[in-house]
């Protein structure tokens, strides 16, 4: 079985400031992970995506995730966040099929 | 390439109708996913096609839901009789490569039960 958590449903930040958004995996053989992020009334854009390469790996807008097997975790980071960062996140664990996590609502203070 | 194409954006209809929603995949992409999203219980795996072949059908909520794929290009989600509670977010994602690479969602069909 596989599964994700994230481990904050909400998380805010100043504009400018480096945000953290915290995900943890349960799978059974070597995932494949995965953030997506969603604006509001919108779809669902792949982030970025870990599949047994680095474990550092970069995605689009100045994201970035490391994959910890020893913690189980694929947190995704950012340095400074921006206003059109605000949005909901995804964790995702994959093989044949994609688990989302609840996703993480990122807020974004000026 | 167009992306994964869904239709109708969105859909309003009477408690007690059937209801049906289209989503045309990537070509080329060999896997295709439906997902639902609620507040309530946030995306949902309702069932996803390999080669046309439903592959697992385990998140399907009831019997008034079923899902086909007539072939590689077309796939049908359809809820027959609709109910207020299916009011959420509809979308259609497929994939090359199963699960692996990531999929591509389509832009979802927000439906509304009355």
């Amino acid at each position: 079985a596989q599964s994700v958590t994230q481990l904050d449903s909400h998380v805010s930040v100043s504009e400018g400031t480096p945000v953290l958004l915290r995900c943890n995996y349960s799978s059974s053989y070597s995932p494949s992970l995965f953030w997506y992020v969603q604006h509001p009334n919108k779809g669902l854009q792949l982030l970025l995506k870990y599949t047994s390469a680095a474990t550092l790996v970069k995605g689009i807008n100045g994201f970035e995730a490391e994959f910890k097997k020893s913690e189980t975790s694929f947190h995704l980071t950012k340095p400074s966040a921006h206003m059109s960062d605000a949005a909901e996140y995804f964790c995702v664990v994959s093989r044949n099929d994609m688990r989302f996590g609840a996703g993480t609502r990122l807020t974004v203070k000026p | 390439d167009a992306g994964v194409i869904q239709s109708p954006r969105h859909e309003v209809t009477e408690m007690g109708q059937e209801v049906t929603l289209r989503c045309k995949p990537i070509s080329g992409h060999d896997y295709l996913f439906w997902y639902r999203q609620t507040m309530m219980r946030g995306l949902e795996l309702l069932i996803y096609f390999n080669n046309n072949v439903p592959i697992d059908d385990s998140g399907m909520p009831e019997d008034r839901f079923s899902a086909k794929m007539p072939n590689a290009s077309f796939s049908t989600l359809k809820i027959q009789p609709s109910e207020p509670r299916d009011s959420a977010v509809y979308f259609c994602a497929s994939s090359g490569t199963g699960g692996g690479y990531g999929y591509t969602f389509g832009s979802g069909t927000r439906l509304t039960v009355v």
